[in-house]
């Protein structure tokens, strides 16, 4: 099925470790951006991709690293996890120039302890 | 800076009932105002949305009503039905850099009793 996919779903990580959560999407859309849900928080953004090879930071990219080689995939990187980067993190496109009809991906459940 | 207010956190309604969220937004620079609705364990999905060139909308039981002086939007969930029990987000965008990301409310969990 098209859409965003994301993985792994669930993940357990010791403080300091670092891994990589993958974001990929089959609908040739240009934008990709990568969002943390919290309790009480809402959806926060944390990078954003407007093509391959652009990136920007959004309300919260402390401690968070990407990059975009290709159009079709958006990885998000924890160098050193923390605690507080315990969240549900989800990935999202959108083929249009504004923010129309954004894709979300099922989401990766991170628990930092 | 909450750039986007979105209340009640919870709401509890009986089925047949109309659920209201309400929103409320600072930047007038804002130009598409989406609804999201998460079901457990799901990514949110565009529900409804509108562009503050109109004063409502509607899509089946969903309406999005606006008002542009208020800097306010809400969503209206008619003849609420149990499967509706979900979270809802509204949204906001604004132009940057060519495309526009999304500032999301906090979210509002409905519950629609049987």
């Amino acid at each position: 099925n098209a859409g965003v996919t994301q993985t792994p779903k669930f993940q357990v990580l010791k403080t300091g470790q670092s891994m990589t959560l993958q974001c990929a999407q089959d609908m040739n859309h240009e934008y990709m951006s990568w969002y943390r849900q919290d309790p009480g928080m809402g959806l926060r953004l944390i990078h954003y991709s407007v093509g391959a090879g652009i990136t920007d930071q959004g309300e919260v990219p402390n401690g968070y690293n990407v990059s975009r080689s290709t159009t079709e995939d958006f990885p998000l990187r924890l160098l050193s996890a923390a605690p507080s980067q315990t969240s549900v993190y989800f990935c999202a496109s959108s083929g249009g120039g504004l923010a129309y009809g954004y894709t979300f991906g099922s989401g990766t459940r991170l628990t930092v302890v | 800076q909450q750039q986007v207010k979105q209340s009640p956190q919870s709401l509890i309604v009986q089925k047949g009932g109309i659920s209201i969220i309400n929103c409320a937004y600072e930047n007038t620079a804002f130009d598409y105002f989406p609804w999201y609705q998460q079901f457990p364990g799901k990514g949110p999905a565009l529900l409804i949305a509108i562009r503050p060139d109109v004063s409502e909308k509607k899509e089946g039981r969903f309406t999005i009503s606006f008002n542009k002086s208020a800097k306010q939007f809400s969503l209206h969930i008619m003849d609420s039905q149990p499967g509706d029990s979900a979270t809802y987000f509204c949204a906001a965008s604004m132009p940057n850099s060519g495309y526009s990301t999304l500032t999301f409310g906090k979210g509002t969990m409905l519950l629609v009793s049987p």
